[in-house]
C-alpha cells in the first residue's frame, strides 16, 4: 500500500527538550511539507522540500529544522527555541515532477510538551 | 500568503439534508483542494479542483478560479460525513506548491 506514514501518533516531551518527529512516504513523490495545526484552527506550513538535500522555510520555521537526505524521509526536530510547542503535525507529499501539484497527507504526530 | 475565508463556521444538519460550503480567496490560484479532517485528525482528500466541476458519489465541488471562489456540495448527509472541511489553495508555478488553509468549516449531521 502507497501512502504516508509518521510516528510516534503521541508524543510527550518535557520544556527544553528537542524531538523529532518522522515522516516516511513511499509514493515516489518529490515534494515533501511540514504542516502545524492549532486547536479551531487550519494548517500552517513549517518547512517544504521539493527535492532530495533542499528545503525552504515556510510561514513558520522559527524553533523547527528539517533535513532530507533520502527522497523518501523528511524528519522534523522540533527544537527547545520553538516558543509553543504543543500541536498536531501533520507531514505531506507531492509530485510536482509527474504533473500533479494534489498533495496527500499523514495521519499527524501529536506533540504535548509541559 | 494568500487570504482563505471559508463559511459558514459551523454547520448543524438532520441526517438526509443537503448542503453547501463556501471557500472564499484572495488571488489568483492553480491548486485548490477540499479535504475533510475525522475526528482522528486525518485529513482526507475530497477533491483537487483548481477550477470546473467534479462529482464523487453524494459530493460535488465548483470553483469558479476568475471569480475566486469555490463551493462543497453534500447531499443526502450521512452522521459519517461530520467532522471539519478544509479548503486549501496554492499558487505556486512549479515545484512545491504550498498550501494556504482557510479555518474550516465544521459539520455535525445528526440522526
Amino acid at each position: 500500500d502507497g501512502g504516508i506514514t509518521q510516528s510516534p501518533k503521541y508524543l510527550f516531551r518535557k520544556e527544553g527538550q528537542n524531538v523529532t518527529l518522522s515522516c516516511e512516504q513511499n509514493l515516489n513523490h518529490d515534494a515533501m511539507y511540514w504542516y502545524r495545526q492549532d486547536p479551531g484552527q487550519g494548517l500552517r506550513l513549517i518547512y517544504y522540500s521539493q527535492i532530495v538535500n533542499d528545503f525552504q522555510k515556510g510561514d513558520i520555521a522559527e524553533g523547527y529544522s528539517v533535513s532530507r537526505e533520502k527522497k523518501e524521509s523528511f524528519p522534523l526536530t522540533v527544537t527547545s527555541a520553538q516558543k509553543n510547542p504543543t500541536a498536531f503535525y501533520l507531514c505531506a507529499s507531492s509530485n510536482p515532477q509527474g504533473g500533479s501539484y494534489e498533495q496527500y497527507f499523514g495521519p499527524g504526530t501529536r506533540l504535548t510538551v509541559t | 500568503g494568500i487570504q482563505v475565508e471559508q463559511s459558514p463556521p459551523d454547520l448543524i444538519l438532520q441526517e438526509g439534508a443537503n448542503s453547501t460550503l463556501r471557500c472564499n480567496f484572495s488571488d489568483s490560484v492553480n491548486n485548490l483542494q477540499w479535504f475533510h479532517q475525522n475526528p482522528w485528525g486525518q485529513l482526507i482528500n475530497l477533491f483537487y479542483i483548481p477550477s470546473g466541476t467534479k462529482q464523487n458519489g453524494r459530493l460535488s465541488a465548483t470553483t469558479v478560479a476568475t471569480e475566486r471562489y469555490s463551493l462543497l456540495y453534500i447531499s443526502s448527509s450521512q452522521t459519517t460525513d461530520s467532522g471539519v472541511y478544509f479548503c486549501a489553495v496554492a499558487q505556486g508555478l512549479t515545484g512545491a506548491n504550498n498550501l494556504f488553509f482557510g479555518t474550516g468549516t465544521r459539520l455535525t449531521v445528526i440522526p
